[in-house]
């Protein structure tokens, strides 16, 4: 068990739609990490919180939004869904107390659009 | 930004054998990390190694920062260890840029 918790495992909804998917980060970190992974492809990143704030971004299209909440727990919205968003996506949590640290991933959220 | 390679991109292996995955990034990095992403589709944290040697069980790892590469080590590989082997580096802070992993299946 890694300690970052992300729900829910599995997700099938349809195009058009908009899901929410949550990660809980190890207790102490700071950062936390959104990567999606498309069916045997590498992991992409998409954006970095820190502490609340925003503080990388990558190929995150304009239609994924993510934030991180006072409790550290952060949510990636995934809105107007295509059949190319199905994948699977991983939150990974580091930076404990401030300090770069190894970073830990999540069991991810599979989603499917249909 | 980082670019990080891995060889070989596959790896067929008998039950028993012995292998060497390799890593290389273009730039000094303040941390590296392997992982294995099993069959299920979990990334596994093995090893946490900006430098030097480090070792757990039948797996080792060695970074040689200075040249800019990471060895990981598989001894007596099982039907286990089969899957994805992603080495990461740290991005300035930013994020952690992954290889495009090496696919390992071992044969019973």
């Amino acid at each position: 068990d890694s300690g970052v918790t992300q729900t829910p495992k599995h997700l099938i909804t349809a195009t058009g739609q908009r899901v929410t998917l949550r990660c809980s980060p190890r207790s102490g970190d700071l950062s936390v990490y959104w990567y999606q992974q498309s069916l045997d492809q590498g992991l992409q990143f998409l954006i970095q919180y820190y502490n609340g704030e925003e503080r990388a971004k990558g190929n995150i299209l304009e239609r994924f939004s993510a934030q991180q909440f006072p409790d550290l727990h952060s949510e990636l919205n995934l809105s107007s869904l295509e059949l190319g968003d199905s994948a699977l996506y991983f939150c990974a949590s580091s930076d404990r107390q401030g300090v770069s640290t190894e970073a830990f991933f999540g069991q991810g959220t599979r989603l499917t659009v249909v | 930004g980082i670019q990080v390679e891995q060889s070989p991109p596959d790896l067929i292996l008998q039950e028993g054998a012995n292998s060497t995955l390799r890593c290389n990034f273009s730039d000094s990095v303040n941390n590296l990390q392997w992982f294995h992403q099993n069959p299920w589709g979990q990334l596994i944290n093995l090893f946490y190694i900006p430098s030097g040697t480090k070792q757990n069980g039948r797996l080792s790892a060695t970074t040689v920062a200075t040249e800019r590469y990471s060895l990981l080590y598989i001894s007596s590989s099982q039907t286990t260890d089969s899957g994805v082997y992603f080495c990461a580096v740290d991005n300035y802070g930013q994020n952690f840029v992954f290889g495009p992993g090496t696919r390992l299946s071992v044969l019973p």
